[in-house]
């Protein structure tokens, strides 16, 4: 089944403990992507990448690392979390074409609360 | 500099009743517009997508929606509400060449008897 699988699906942890949430996609697309969903702001984009070792900042990058080493895996890493990073995360995968980025198919989101 | 708006974070219809979640979008190039829809507890379903063909576009569960240049809307209606249909539904504007896409705040969607 195509699909993209985020874990974990939910986390508590304490201000400052380094934590990393995988993605992963078993559709062979070229471009993924972070959001973070807060109340009453949607979805925002942290993180996206067009390919293999290639990621770049979306409008909310502050605080987040990212790394594209193989095609299929897109991890989100908090190095140091503060309690404003407190959301429901999701992971997004699309195929790409000279540039245009096609419909993005979304993981079942990561909940993350920081203490 | 792209944005969506939603009307109305919460709306709330009668099974039966028809459904009408409002959606204004701001481009400067002509867009591609989404519909997504998130049940409790889940990930975000496409519903439906504009990419400049046919304006008006027909999408899962009975929705569609139509794309009104002159109004700049992509409002999204379903002649019948299914209590099924209670969820958060996001509108989202792109770029055709664009590599993220620009959310709207949501609307829910409440289903009553």
């Amino acid at each position: 089944e195509a699909q993209v699988t985020q874990n974990p699906r939910y986390l508590i942890t304490v201000t400052g403990k380094k934590l990393t949430v995988t993605c992963s996609q078993n559709m062979n697309h070229e471009y993924m992507s972070w959001y973070r969903q807060d109340p009453g702001l949607g979805l925002r984009q942290i993180y996206y990448s067009m390919n293999v070792e290639v990621t770049d900042k979306g409008d909310v990058p502050e605080g987040y690392k990212v790394s594209r080493k193989e095609k299929r895996n897109f991890p989100l890493i908090l190095e140091s979390p503060s309690p404003n990073q407190t959301s429901l995360y999701f992971c997004a995968s699309s195929l790409t074409s000279g540039g245009t980025v096609y419909t993005q198919y979304f993981g079942p989101g990561t909940r993350l609360t920081v203490l | 500099a792209q944005s969506v708006t939603q009307l109305g974070s919460h709306v709330s219809v009668s099974e039966g009743a028809l459904v009408l979640l409002r959606c204004n979008y701001s481009s400067s190039v002509p867009p591609y517009l989404f519909w997504y829809v998130q049940y409790p507890n889940q990930g975000l379903q496409l519903l439906l997508k504009y990419t400049s063909a046919a304006t008006l576009v027909k999408g899962i569960n009975g929705f569609e929606a139509e794309f009104k240049k002159s109004e700049t809307s992509f409002h999204l209606t379903k002649p019948s509400a299914h209590m099924s249909d209670a969820a958060e539904y996001f509108c989202a504007v792109t770029r055709p060449t664009g590599n993220k896409l620009i959310f709207g705040a949501g609307t829910r969607l409440a289903v009553h008897p």
